[in-house]
């Protein structure tokens, strides 16, 4: 089915290590996002992307780095990991882009848990 | 910059009754896109509906719909015979100029039996 999809779905990290997640849409999207979510606070953007090679810094950017190598795929990295980046991690995808005419595209989530 | 606010962090609503969830932005931009989101337990988010600024009247789907003021800065949803299957976490989302969507910080639906 054409959609967005992430991986991992669940993760556990320790404190200091580090891990990529992927997102992946096969709609021919320009633009791609990450948002965190986390209770009482709705959805935050972290980065952005409007285009392949392109990346921009969305609210919440620190302690993130992220790439677009590709057009489909867009990978969201915590270098060094810490427990204020317990949260739960969402990927979207827009066909219009530059007013997210017609919303987003979400992918399912990654619960991502630091101790 | 803008700012999307709801008010209520928890509703509950009675099986086959109507409620209405509030929500409030700030912008200066004539033309922009409004959205409701739905997110059930399983976590994934749903588009619900989507009201574009430019359109005076109110958008409907199916026993979801809009009170839409635009002078206001107001963009309400209404369930109309709510079921079990309506409960979930309900995002407002504001698409302006900026490109990505500013989402509010929810509310909790509850429906009861």
């Amino acid at each position: 089915n054409a959609g967005v999809t992430q991986t991992p779905k669940f993760r556990v990290l320790k404190t200091g290590q580090s891990m990529t997640l992927l997102c992946a849409q096969d709609m021919n999207h320009e633009y791609m996002y990450w948002y965190r979510q986390d209770p009482g606070m709705g959805l935050r953007l972290i980065h952005y992307s409007v285009g392949e090679g392109t990346t921009a810094k969305g609210e919440v950017p620190d302690g993130y780095n992220v790439s677009r190598l590709k057009k489909q795929n867009f990978l969201l990295g915590l270098e060094s990991a810490a427990p204020s980046q317990t949260s739960v991690y969402f990927c979207a995808s827009s066909y219009s882009g530059a007013r997210a005419v017609y919303g987003y595209t979400f992918g399912s989530g990654t619960r991502l848990t630091v101790v | 910059a803008q700012t999307v606010t709801q008010s209520q962090p928890e509703m509950s609503v009675q099986e086959a009754e109507t409620v209405t969830l509030s929500c409030t932005y700030d912008t200066s931009e004539s033309d922009y896109y409004l959205f409701w989101y739905k997110q059930p337990p399983s976590r994934q988010m749903i588009l619900v509906i989507r009201q574009e600024a430019y359109k005076q009247q109110n958008a409907t789907e199916n026993r979801f719909s809009v009170n839409f003021q635009k002078a206001a800065k107001s963009f309400s949803l209404k369930i109309s015979d709510s079921q079990l299957g309506d409960a979930a976490m309900y995002f407002c989302a504001y698409g302006g100029s900026q490109g990505n969507l500013i989402f509010g910080k929810g509310t909790k639906l509850s429906v009861k039996p």
